[in-house]
Formats: structure tokens, sequence, C-alpha cells
């Protein structure tokens, strides 16, 4: 029945390492996007596909990588983890990224710790 | 990007109490949203607005969408213990593709 999941809900790594974090979605929806919330709670979005193609890029380390096999899963690989990408990550998807009716569904987040 | 400002920053209040909440804009929105994030979890939509002067309610929840398109209000009514959480008002400018647009989130804290 879950709408937006996340796998893992939370991964504890060391600094260097590579790691994934996979998103699928049952809503059917064509656009799916990555958020980064910091320690301050500040939401922040860093990519969006809209039927496997990328249409937003924000400012993001190229240390991370998004890749969309399909409508409904967008993965989040990170390369060369730091400490400074410690934080929870939550994946959201939408029916559309012009539509007006746009809105956002999240997943339950996964949290990142970075030692 | 551009960050809402949203306040108030936290709010405690007495079980039973009004909430109020807004959020403000210098560029005008296309669509504003409103979520609560409880510990732990992410954000759960609570009210979605896309006409400017949209009064919407969802059960004790009601928001509004500004005239001016550049402010955003939800209210809560009569709170409950289980209204404890972050609550993030959400914006949509024109052309956005989807890229949206968050407050730095308003705590509310019921007691007893």
């Amino acid at each position: 029945d879950t709408a937006v999941s996340q796998t893992p809900k939370y991964l504890v790594t060391q600094m260097g390492n590579d790691k994934s974090i996979k998103c699928e979605q049952n809503l059917g929806h064509d656009t799916m996007y990555w958020y980064k919330q910091d320690s301050k709670k500040f939401l922040k979005i860093m990519f969006s596909y809209n039927n496997k193609e990328l249409i937003i890029n924000e400012t993001v380390p190229n240390r991370f990588s998004p890749k969309s096999p399909d409508k409904a899963h967008l993965n989040l690989h990170i390369n060369s983890l730091e400490l400074g990408d410690s934080a929870v990550y939550f994946c959201a998807s939408s029916h559309g990224h012009r539509l007006t009716y746009n809105e956002q569904f999240f997943g339950p987040g996964t949290r990142l710790t970075v030692l | 990007g551009q960050q809402l400002n949203q306040s108030p920053q936290s709010m405690f209040i007495q079980e039973g109490e009004d909430v109020s909440m807004n959020c403000t804009s210098s560029s005008i929105f296309n669509t504003w949203l409103w979520y609560k994030q409880d510990p732990g979890e992410g954000p759960v939509l609570l009210i979605a607005l896309y006409k400017a002067g949209e009064l919407t309610s969802n059960g004790r929840l009601t928001a509004q969408f500004g005239i001016t398109r550049k402010d955003s209000f939800l209210n809560i009514s009569a709170s409950i213990p289980s209204d404890v959480g972050i609550y993030f008002c959400a914006g949509l400018p024109l052309d956005s593709w989807g890229k949206l647009q968050f407050g730095a989130g308003t705590q509310v804290v019921v007691t007893p």
C-alpha cells in the first residue's frame, strides 16, 4: 500500500565510501524528486526526473548521481562520501512538473550518517 | 534558491488553543502547499492551494492563498496533542518545473 518508499531507512558509513539510496513510487506519477533535509530541518531540492529525463539539477556536487531506470524508480548514488553529506534524504513524486496541480508526495526519508 | 519566510519559528500552545502560521515570498507563486512532518517521517501534504484568495479546509486545518499571490497562512483550530510536529509551507513559482521552495518550518508543541 506504500505510495513512496525508500530504502534503506538508515545508512551509516565511513568517509570515502560509495553508497546508494533507492526510491520507488506506486502512484503512477511521471515526476520524481530528491530532496536533502539538513540538521536545521531545511528542505532543499537536489534533482528531478520526468519520465526518466533529468529536468532539475540544482547546484549539487557531481559525487551525487541520480539514476531513473523507469518512471516509478529514482535512485541516488553518492561517491566518496564526506562528513557534510550527513543529512536526511527524501524522495518525492508528483503527476507532472509543469501542471498546475503539482502536489508532491514524500517518502519516509533515509537518514545518512557519515563517520 | 530562494527561501520562503515562514513564521513563527516555533509555538508552544495549550491543548484547545488555535494556531496560526504564515509564509511570505518576494515572488509570485502559482501554488501553495502546506505539509506536516512528524519526527522520523517524511512531510505529509495537508492542504494544496491553487488560486489567489482561495480558502481551503481539511478538518481543523484552514489555509488561504493570499490575494497578492506572495503569501499564505495556515490555521489549526482547537489543537490536540497529535498536532505536535513541524509544519512547512512550500510554494511553486510560475514555470518552476516543479522546483518546490520550502519555508524553514514552524515547530508546534502542544501541552495538555
